[in-house]
């Protein structure tokens, strides 16, 4: 497809449950991010790739957080042993190279967990 | 850390009317980007600003950096029933991670009952 794509929308978890978020950038794309949005509130950024090198986690809450870009495309948010406030939509984007300093990303439509 | 306060956090609106909206900061940015998010989207950017006083259109949108670089506002003129939605301001710095954006808590644009 022409747009970031995510998988899965929809998440429903059990407290203590571990969960994978998916990210498929825009191809050619080597920037991509991950940023957690609570309801009502504006995107936080959690972490930053170029290809398959984690360059910033600043932002993951806490060491349940994990994500990973092995071969510089996809990539994968896991969340272990869930917390009702890790409820959120998690967003990734991309961005061309030589426009991540202009902060002009291109967004999925996110992925709503829902940890019960 | 950073915030940025965005006002006012929900509006009406009536077809064919102009609309304002500003961001302000507690510290400087060396950019300011507009992004609108629709329900069940992702943000999609609207404009970016490189440089302080600059002031930016992209068809009915109208969006300025402010001189002190902690504040910048948007405009839309002649609102149309798509401009419905949250808008988000956002500031970024040059140098440490790029593409580390920080959002404000958006003004949601809705219509006139």
């Amino acid at each position: 497809g022409a747009g970031v794509s995510q998988s899965p929308r929809y998440k429903v978890a059990k407290r203590g449950q571990d969960v994978a978020l998916r990210c498929d950038p825009i191809s050619g794309h080597v920037s991509l991010f991950w940023y957690q949005q609570a309801l009502g509130q504006g995107p936080e950024f959690l972490t930053y790739f170029q290809n398959e090198a984690q360059l910033d986690k600043s932002g993951l809450p806490s060491d349940r957080f994990f994500a990973e870009r092995p071969e510089g495309s996809v990539s994968t948010l896991k969340i272990q042993r869930t917390q009702q406030e890790d409820s959120a939509v998690y967003l990734c984007a991309s961005s061309l190279r030589d426009r991540v300093n202009t902060g002009e990303l291109f967004f999925g439509e996110g992925s709503r967990l829902t940890v019960l | 850390g950073q915030q940025l306060n965005q006002s006012p956090q929900s509006m009406f609106i009536q077809e064919g009317e102009d609309v304002s909206m500003n961001c302000t900061s507690s510290s400087i940015f060396n950019t300011w980007l507009w992004y609108k998010q629709d329900p069940g989207e992702g943000p999609v950017l609207l404009i970016a600003l490189y440089k302080a006083g600059e002031l930016t259109s992209n068809g009915r949108l109208t969006a300025q950096f402010g001189i002190t670089r902690k504040d910048s506002f948007l405009n839309i003129s002649a609102s149309i029933p798509s401009d419905v939605g949250i808008y988000f301001c956002a500031g970024m710095n040059y140098g440490g991670s790029q593409g580390n954006l920080i959002f404000g808590k958006g003004t949601k644009l809705s219509v006139k009952p």
